[in-house]
């Protein structure tokens, strides 16, 4: 079965340093991938997603299909950017039901 | 623009009672509907998905069960909550097309 993984489950950086959220997934084909973010009280929201290959807060990620990886990247972390990030994989065997499959996740703590 | 609510918010249940959560979304017609429990250091665990009005399909067994008897309208229950019921439940919806999920703020439930 496809699975996410996100090997850490913390990750503490202190303002301007670089940030990286790891994310792996297991799939040969070519997968459809998300990161998600869930801020302090706040809803679970879409962060940003493969396809659309844009910098959204100054996060990137670039799928790298030999190692099954879609990291998440911001070279100078804010303090605003704490929050729990999920990788997700689209389920490419769930046709119409568009079924995603959730890493554990990632608490980013960003300290002044 | 769309919209997703659940309620309540909040629920503490003693064991061996019934449950009922409720998730509405508005804004959309004939979205995919799903059902999340998110608990920490396991990440999202997708419970029930639907595509349609009294269509569901579950993903886990388990001792709850999900209904759809309106378009927008989509259901948890449990006719006898146990301990490992406890969790963070979360409401998703899809168009179908983008394949993001939009989710609401999500249900604490607290079994005693």
């Amino acid at each position: 079965a496809q699975r996410v993984t996100q090997p850490e489950k913390l990750l503490s950086v202190f303002k301007g340093a670089p940030v990286e959220l790891k994310c792996n997934y297991s799939y040969s084909g070519s997968p459809e991938l998300f990161w998600y973010v869930q801020y302090s009280r706040q809803r679970l929201q879409l962060l940003l997603r493969h396809i659309s290959r844009e910098s959204i807060k100054g996060f990137t990620a670039d799928l790298n299909k030999g190692e099954t990886s879609f990291h998440l990247k911001k070279p100078f972390a804010q303090e605003e950017d704490s929050a729990m990030y999920y990788c997700a994989l689209r389920d490419p065997f769930s046709g119409g039901y568009n079924k995603l499959i959730f890493g554990a996740g990632t608490r980013l703590a960003v300290h002044p | 623009s769309q919209t997703i609510h659940q309620w309540p918010a909040t629920l503490v249940q003693p064991v061996g009672s019934p449950l009922s959560l409720e998730c509405t979304v508005e804004g959309t017609s004939n979205p995919n509907l799903y059902w999340y429990r998110q608990a920490a250091g396991r990440g999202l665990q997708l419970l029930f998905y639907s595509v349609g009005i009294g269509q569901i399909s579950s993903e886990v067994p388990q001792n709850l069960s999900a209904s759809r008897p309106q378009d927008r309208q989509f259901i948890l229950s449990s006719k006898k909550l146990l301990l490992s019921d406890s969790g963070f439940y979360l409401c998703a919806w899809g168009d179908g097309v983008s394949n993001e999920q939009f989710f609401g703020p999500g249900t604490r439930l607290t079994v005693l």
